[in-house]
């Protein structure tokens, strides 16, 4: 069974507003990350964050994660057009001796020109 | 950052083939490879853990003798979908674990579209 449930599961913004994901989990991580993928293609890794760290911050992107609420939520500033695709949350933990990527549902984001 | 590549990148086949797909890293040795399926509109699901030298680790509900896997070298490991039926059509992704001091993260390949007529 799917770990993360993200919401929303569709969003639909204008350029130039922020996007904000969430994803929750169920059980303990060692690590959170956000993957990106265009329709039909493959992921792209964006950001990892530890379970010690609380925020993290690259480019138009900022992550955070609370462990307390098995929670993170992805933030895309200022969006552009290109910004369109879906976006999956991944939570790596200690699974018989090496680490089990889970994804979760994924957000569809669609910002409008 | 790591590469990872899949080839063919797309594939249509007719029921009952087999279907290889592979996976390589280009510019590293990735003693563990994972392949994912995922259906339309949904996410990733784990199918194995491939590891070099050694059998697959499957997941629960994933049939080992219609989805073959082989994890040869430190660089390759393929994926062989065995007399495909169309319920098997759907995009295949593999990812090679990169481990990096404690840190540890997957790379992902391109993915491989399959459908079966």
């Amino acid at each position: 069974s799917q770990q993360g449930e993200e919401d929303p599961q569709a969003l639909s913004i204008q350029e130039g507003e922020n996007a904000t994901m969430n994803c929750s989990y169920k059980t303990s991580i060692n690590n959170l990350q956000w993957y990106r993928q265009n329709s039909g293609r493959g992921l792209v890794h964006l950001i990892l964050i530890r379970s010690n760290e609380r925020e993290k911050h690259s480019g138009r992107l900022r992550v955070t994660l609370d462990t307390s609420k098995k929670s993170s939520s992805l933030l895309i500033t200022a969006s552009r057009a290109a910004d369109t695709a879906s976006y999956f949350c991944a939570t790596v933990g200690a699974s018989g001796g090496y680490q089990k990527v889970t994804f979760g549902t994924g957000t569809k984001l669609q910002v409008i020109p | 950052g790591a590469v990872v590549s899949q080839h063919p990148s797309r594939v249509i086949c007719k029921s009952g083939t087999s279907v290889k797909i592979e996976c390589r890293s280009l510019d590293f040795q990735a003693t563990t490879m994972f392949w994912y399926r995922q259906f339309p509109k949904q996410s990733l699901m784990l199918m194995a853990t491939s590891n070099e030298g050694s059998k697959a680790t499957y997941e629960q509900g994933v049939e080992k003798d219609k989805f073959l896997i082989n994890h040869a070298s430190l660089t390759l490991s393929t994926l062989t979908v065995t007399s495909a039926h169309p319920e098997d059509s759907s995009f295949y992704i593999c990812s090679a674990r990169v481990l990096a001091g404690a840190q540890e993260t997957q790379y992902f390949g391109p993915g491989t579209r399959l459908l079966v007529l």
